[in-house]
């Protein structure tokens, strides 16, 4: 079965702090995507990978960066968190080219509160 | 632009009844389409992946469909049971090319009564 983990499930910093959120995949997925899910505006792309050091923006990447320098790790960076991204962080993961190409696999989620 | 809908947004139903979760899009010209759960606080499980040439996928009491030119799918369960309640979430791929084009809809919460 494909795993995919997120590090902390849940997480309180405090506003200006530097946030690091990590997920590793163990199935040698090219593709890896962190969403943030939030209550009435459902799973959000923040931003994506399809190759090491490779990395695409998704549909509200500001205040957000990314570093893939493996491929099995995909990391979400808050440079100064603010409570306004205080929410449910979800990494996922996919094959690029298999009959299956597409399916996600999810990790279980960080939840973030920022103070 | 694509829009992505499912209704109703909660649903409950008593234990051992046959039920059908509903998802629509807007723009026919999809990938696939893939059917999630997701249970309180945590992240989302796969259950079904259905590619645009198909027309429904199985999985146990699970049988999700698919019909693009009306632009709508359908998840069924059969013989419902507690464990089965939870958010279900349905998600379309627009095209192959693009891996982030992944467009969710906002769940159905479905609770099944003993």
């Amino acid at each position: 079965d494909v795993k995919v983990t997120q590090s902390s499930r849940y997480l309180v910093k405090r506003t200006g702090e530097k946030v690091f959120l990590e997920c590793v995949q163990d199935m040698d997925h090219e593709n890896m995507f962190w969403y943030r899910q939030d209550p009435g505006l459902g799973l959000r792309l923040i931003y994506f990978s399809y190759d090491v050091k490779m990395k695409e923006k998704g549909d509200i990447p500001e205040g957000y960066s990314v570093s893939r320098e493996k491929k099995e790790r995909f990391s979400l960076i808050l440079e100064s968190a603010s409570t306004n991204q205080t929410s449910m962080y979800l990494c996922a993961s996919s094959l690029l080219r298999t009959s299956r190409t597409g399916e996600l696999f999810f990790g279980e989620g960080s939840r973030l509160t920022v103070l | 632009k694509q829009e992505v809908t499912q209704i109703p947004a909660a649903l409950s139903v008593p234990e051992g009844e046959n039920l059908v979760l509903n998802c629509s899009f807007t723009d026919s010209a999809i990938y696939n389409l893939q059917w999630f759960r997701q249970d309180p606080g945590k992240g989302l499980t796969s259950l079904l992946l259905i590619q645009s040439s198909q027309r429904e996928q199985t999985s146990g009491r699970l049988n999700a469909s698919l019909d693009k030119s009306s632009g709508r799918s359908t998840l069924y369960i059969a013989a419902s049971q507690p464990g089965d309640s939870a958010t279900y979430l349905c998600a379309v791929r627009l095209y192959r090319g693009s891996q982030g084009n992944l467009i969710f809809g906002k769940g159905t919460k479905l609770s099944v009564k003993p």
